[in-house]
Parts: structure tokens; C-alpha cells; sequence
């Protein structure tokens, strides 16, 4: 596609419930980030993959929170038992380096309303 | 720990006034810096690197290691520059750290 795609764009889940989120990344592009933007700040990382593997989780905020890209494209962020707190936009980004330089490609994101 | 702040969350101004973006970042090393911008409706993108040295639709940044600012800057305002702007820094082979952002709204 002609950039990263996320859906769904909107969710809304009552507390408790599990979520996934789906990330599709610029075809090609390497890396990908998912982070975290809370209402009125800026965006937080959450974890990052290089292909399949991923390298770096010192974002998740708790072990409710999952990330997976097994075939290293796609990738999903799954949230067991939300909580009120979890309440914001997820944002999906992607980029063709190994090493993270900056030029990332962001996704339009997944609001996520927890009730 | 690594910080970025951008001290304002709004910034007015008119059209054809100086803008100026204040960012303060906290790191040890040698960072990258970068300037995000998230126009009505669109989704984050890269507005420009310190590394690069260019001027994006008018804006500059300059880093200034000793004041550890990277304060975005334009001579002129125009009404198509209101957005959310972020400042970010990086390590080499690390993730972004982005601030809290600064919105700026140019009034005709």
C-alpha cells in the first residue's frame, strides 16, 4: 500500500475486555514501532521489531500488553483485560533502516475508548 | 534519562509574524533531533533532522549542544503552518523520544 494502515481506527472495549490491534507496515520497510499517545502528550513508545524479531519492549506499560510481527510485516498489539487507563491513540509506525534515524512513517492510529 | 521538552502547548501568532518552537532536550551523548509535524486530519510526519541541515517549507532548527535546545524557527508565518508540532530525539540505533508538543495556530 501507499503507506502504513492500522485498524480498526476506533475501538471501544469495556474494561476488561482483550484487544488487538493490526498494524500493516510500508511494503519492504524493516523496522516497525508501535507507541502509545495519551490525550494532550506526546507519543510514548511501547516496543520495536526488526523483521520478525523484536528487539526492544522496555515500553509496555504491563505484561497485559503483547506485540507480535511473526512473519515480519504485519504486526499486531494485543491488550488482555483493558483498563480505563489504556485509553488512547496506538500509533503504528514504519521504516526501511536497520537502525532507527528517524524517518518514520506513521500510521493514521487506533483510538482505543476503554468504558 | 533522556528528555525532550517543548515548553509551550499553544502558540499564537499572525500571519507573517517570526515564529519560534522552543524544544530543550536532556541527554549525554550525541543525540539526533527532529521536528514531527501533525497537520488537521493527517497523520505524524517528519518535518526535518538536525542532520540535515535544510529548510522545510521555510522552518529551520538548529541545534545548539551547548543550550541542549533545538528551537524550530521561521521568518514568516503562514496560515497553512497551524498543526501540532513535536520535537524528538534519538540515539543512533534507538527509538524516538518524543515531547509533549506544541500546537500553533496562525491567525489571518
Amino acid at each position: 500500500g501507499a503507506g502504513v494502515s492500522q485498524s480498526p481506527r476506533y475501538k471501544v472495549a469495556k474494561r476488561g475486555q482483550d484487544v488487538a490491534l493490526r498494524c500493516d507496515p510500508i511494503s519492504g520497510h524493516v523496522s516497525l514501532f508501535w507507541y502509545q499517545q495519551a490525550l494532550g502528550q506526546g507519543p510514548e513508545f511501547l516496543t520495536y521489531f526488526q523483521n520478525e524479531a523484536q528487539l526492544d519492549k522496555s515500553g509496555l506499560p504491563s505484561d497485559r500488553f503483547f506485540a507480535e510481527r511473526p512473519e515480519g510485516s504485519v504486526s499486531t498489539l494485543k491488550i488482555q483485560r483493558t483498563q480505563q487507563e489504556d485509553s488512547a491513540v496506538y500509533l503504528c509506525a514504519s521504516s526501511s533502516r536497520t537502525a532507527n534515524t528517524g524517518e518514520l512513517f506513521f500510521g493514521e492510529g487506533s483510538r482505543l475508548t476503554v468504558l | 534519562a533522556q528528555r525532550v521538552t517543548q515548553p509551550e502547548k499553544l502558540l499564537s501568532v499572525f500571519k507573517g509574524a517570526p515564529v519560534e518552537l522552543k524544544c530543550n532536550y536532556s541527554y549525554s551523548g550525541s543525540p539526533e533531533l527532529f521536528w514531527y509535524v501533525q497537520y488537521s486530519r493527517q497523520r505524524l510526519q517528519l518535518l526535518l533532522r538536525h542532520i540535515s541541515r535544510e529548510s522545510i517549507k521555510g522552518f529551520t532548527a538548529d541545534l545548539n549542544k551547548g543550550e541542549t535546545s533545538f528551537h524550530l524557527k521561521k521568518p514568516f508565518a503562514q496560515e497553512e503552518d497551524s498543526a501540532m508540532y513535536y520535537c524528538a530525539l534519538s540515539r543512533s540505533t534507538d527509538k524516538l523520544i518524543f515531547g509533549t508538543g506544541t500546537r500553533l495556530q496562525v491567525f489571518p
